[in-house]
């Protein structure tokens, strides 16, 4: 069964700095990678999908890289805003599911 | 925003009581899936449909029933509602399957007591 692990769990930074989240998967046989964004009470907002052909996704401060031999993919932010302040959550495809992580939930401070 | 809606957006109900959650797309994607998202659990499959009354289960399935008669709307049911089942729902769609970008409703959140 594919898991999903995703490191650090929660991670505050200031505003401006640039950031790194992880998301790493134990099954390289997945269709593609998909990043989320999940406010409080809310559902989950699609940001950014990297199919297994591709290496890497640009969405204006967004950046998503794959590796999928090595089952790793990072969400890099650049110039974080507290608006930015969200869980985020990595979810791969394999065989017929989507298989999630528990997120990590990021605090920009002003 | 994809067109997914979800209702109700909030229900209480007593243990043993059936409730059925309602998930309603105009994106007319092929493919309805429901999530249950719980602390430490992130989310998890219950079931999904890849087509009207084409449905299969998901790794949390116990306890729950799913139909699709429309290709719009999809329902889960919890026929004899348990504690257990306390959770935020959410529904899902994707045009043809885990190939594709997926799309999330607003969420149910479910309280038995």
């Amino acid at each position: 069964k594919q898991e999903v692990t995703q490191i650090p769990a929660a991670l505050s930074v200031p505003e401006g700095e640039n950031l790194v989240l992880n998301c790493s998967f134990t099954d390289s046989a997945i269709y593609n990678l998909q990043w989320f964004r999940q406010d409080p009470g809310k559902g989950l907002t699609s940001l950014l999908l990297i199919q297994s052909s591709q290496r890497e996704q640009t969405s204006g401060r967004l950046n998503a890289s794959l590796d999928k031999s090595s089952g790793r993919s990072t969400l890099y932010i650049a110039a974080s805003q507290p608006g930015d302040s969200a869980t985020y959550l990595c979810a791969v495809s394999t065989g017929n599911q989507f298989y999630f992580g528990t997120g990590t939930s990021l605090t920009v401070i002003p | 925003d994809a067109g997914i809606t979800q209702s109700p957006r909030h229900k209480v109900t007593e243990t043993g009581t059936p409730v059925t959650l309602r998930c309603h797309q105009t994106e007319n994607h092929r493919y309805m899936y429901w999530y249950r998202q719980d602390p430490g659990h992130g989310l998890r499959l219950i079931h999904y449909s890849y087509g009207v009354k084409d449905t299969d289960k998901g790794e949390v399935s116990d306890g729950y029933s799913v139909s699709r008669s429309k290709t719009e709307d999809f329902l889960l049911t919890l026929e004899s509602a348990t504690s257990s089942q306390t959770s935020v729902y959410f529904c899902a769609i994707s045009e043809l399957g885990v190939a594709y970008e997926q799309y999330f409703g607003p969420g149910t959140r479910l309280t038995v007591t």
